[in-house]
């Protein structure tokens, strides 16, 4: 069965800084892989999704991926971080009849 | 983006009570979802649809009940409301998408529902 895990419950960060939200994925086959966020009271927004090619995906408000096979992780990173990218992210894998399966979510936490 | 519209954004309900929450979607998008997800936690799949007359029961089960009657349009029915059943409820849909860039699947704002 497809699976994800993020290791970390919350993330913190200074404004500025470069962020990573760890995400590591287990499939059989391909992995098609997502990060959403969602902030307080809201639904999730998509951010991106690797489906093949380069291994650096480019995202939503400066946000991109890194897809590492070797080590099947899927990490999301950011160069400098703002107070308002603080929410709920989560890693997500592609299922069965394309059904997502999601990780237990990570918050992000960036201190001003 | 999706345009992805749930009603009622927020409910509170007495035990027992029969409840309806509206999705629908102006896409065209074939395959649609519902997750619940309690505060901050992870979301689980409950029912989904790849299309019209296609219903199926997801991940994690759920005494509701939904149904696909017209390809934008899928309500999710709580014939007999309890406590438990208290959660963010989110509807998605999903383009096709292709072989090479895949489908995404977009997610409505949720309805947060408090049965009391």
């Amino acid at each position: 069965a497809q699976s994800v895990a993020q290791p970390e419950d919350q993330v913190n960060v200074a404004e500025g800084n470069p962020l990573t939200v760890k995400c590591t994925y287990s499939v059989s086959g391909n992995p098609y892989l997502f990060w959403y966020v969602q902030y307080p009271n809201r639904g999730l927004q998509f951010l991106l999704k690797y489906i093949t090619g380069d291994n650096l995906v480019k995202g939503s408000y400066g946000f991109e991926a890194e897809f590492n096979k070797s080590q099947t992780s899927f990490h999301l990173k950011k160069p400098s971080a703002l107070v308002s990218d603080s929410a709920l992210y989560f890693c997500a894998v592609r299922g069965g009849f394309q059904k997502l399966v999601f990780g237990t979510g990570t918050r992000l936490l960036v201190s001003p | 983006e999706a345009d992805i519209y749930q009603t009622p954004r927020y409910l509170v309900i007495g035990t027992g009570k029969k409840i309806t929450l509206e999705c629908s979607q102006t896409m065209g998008h074939d395959k649609m979802y519902w997750y619940q997800q309690d505060p901050g936690m992870e979301l689980h799949l409950i029912h989904y649809s790849y299309g019209v007359n296609s219903t199926e029961k997801g991940d994690l089960s759920s005494e509701s009940t939904v149904s696909r009657i017209r390809t934008e349009h899928f309500p999710l029915t709580l014939e007999s409301a309890r406590p438990s059943h208290t959660s963010q409820y989110l509807c998605a849909s999903s383009d096709a998408g292709t072989v090479v860039s895949g489908n995404t699947i977009y997610f409505g704002e949720g309805s947060w529902l408090t049965v009391v």
